[in-house]
């Protein structure tokens, strides 16, 4: 079956620091991959996607690599600020599998002054 | 403003009650969803529709129930069938429900239900 696999949270970083959180999958076809974000309280919004291999998903700092040889789509960002606390989500859909979404379970990111 | 409004914001249910949380989406998208998030476990998927007059289940059904009348609208009825049904309920909506795997999901702000 189709699975998404993230680092476990809370991850706790100082500003300013380097943030990696790590995603891989199992997928039966070719999915398209993506990077979802909650904040508190709120629902969830589209970050960053990619839809084949060597792909990069990138925004407001955020970046992502599709890589098909790791099966993997790791986020990275240089510098992050205390108002990227959130809930970081990773996603993948399958080509032709109608717009179901199959995520990850989820990674808490906590940036203190 | 366009978007997918939630209501209420907090539910709670008694006993063998049936409760009913509300979508709405005026973004005149074809295709909505509805999510639980549980701690620690993510989204699963509970139903979905591609189009008004028709839904499928999703992962989780068992226990709830849905209608699609409008188009713009997404009812969830968690019935008393459901034996855990404290969680964090997304609604969420896409233009199409078919094939572009690359569509974006709009979300709602969720409803958090808990059990009396």
């Amino acid at each position: 079956g189709n699975s998404v696999t993230q680092m476990e949270g809370p991850v706790t970083l100082s500003e300013e620091a380097f943030l990696t959180i790590n995603c891989t999958y199992t997928a039966t076809g070719y999915p398209s991959l993506f990077w979802y974000v909650q904040y508190p309280g709120e629902g969830l919004q589209l970050l960053l996607k990619a839809t084949k291999a060597d792909d990069k998903g990138s925004n407001k700092g955020f970046e992502a690599t599709y890589r098909k040889e790791t099966t993997s789509f790791h986020l990275e960002k240089g510098s992050v600020q205390v108002s990227d606390s959130a809930v970081y989500f990773c996603a993948l859909r399958l080509t032709g599998g109608g717009n179901k979404l199959t995520f990850g379970t989820g990674t808490q990111l906590k940036v203190e002054l | 403003d366009g978007g997918i409004t939630q209501s209420p914001k907090y539910l709670f249910r008694k006993e063998g009650q049936n409760v009913t949380l509300s979508c709405e989406q005026n973004l005149n998208h074809d295709a909505m969803y509805w999510y639980r998030q549980d701690p620690g476990q993510g989204l699963r998927l509970i139903y979905y529709s591609q189009i008004v007059n028709d839904f499928q289940k999703g992962d989780i059904a068992e226990g709830y129930s849905v209608s699609r009348e409008k188009k713009e609208s997404f009812p969830l009825t968690v019935t008393s069938a459901q034996k855990n049904p404290t969680a964090f309920y997304l609604c969420a909506s896409s233009i199409g429900g078919g094939g572009r795997s690359n569509e974006k999901l709009f979300f709602g702000s969720g409803t958090q239900l808990s059990v009396l």
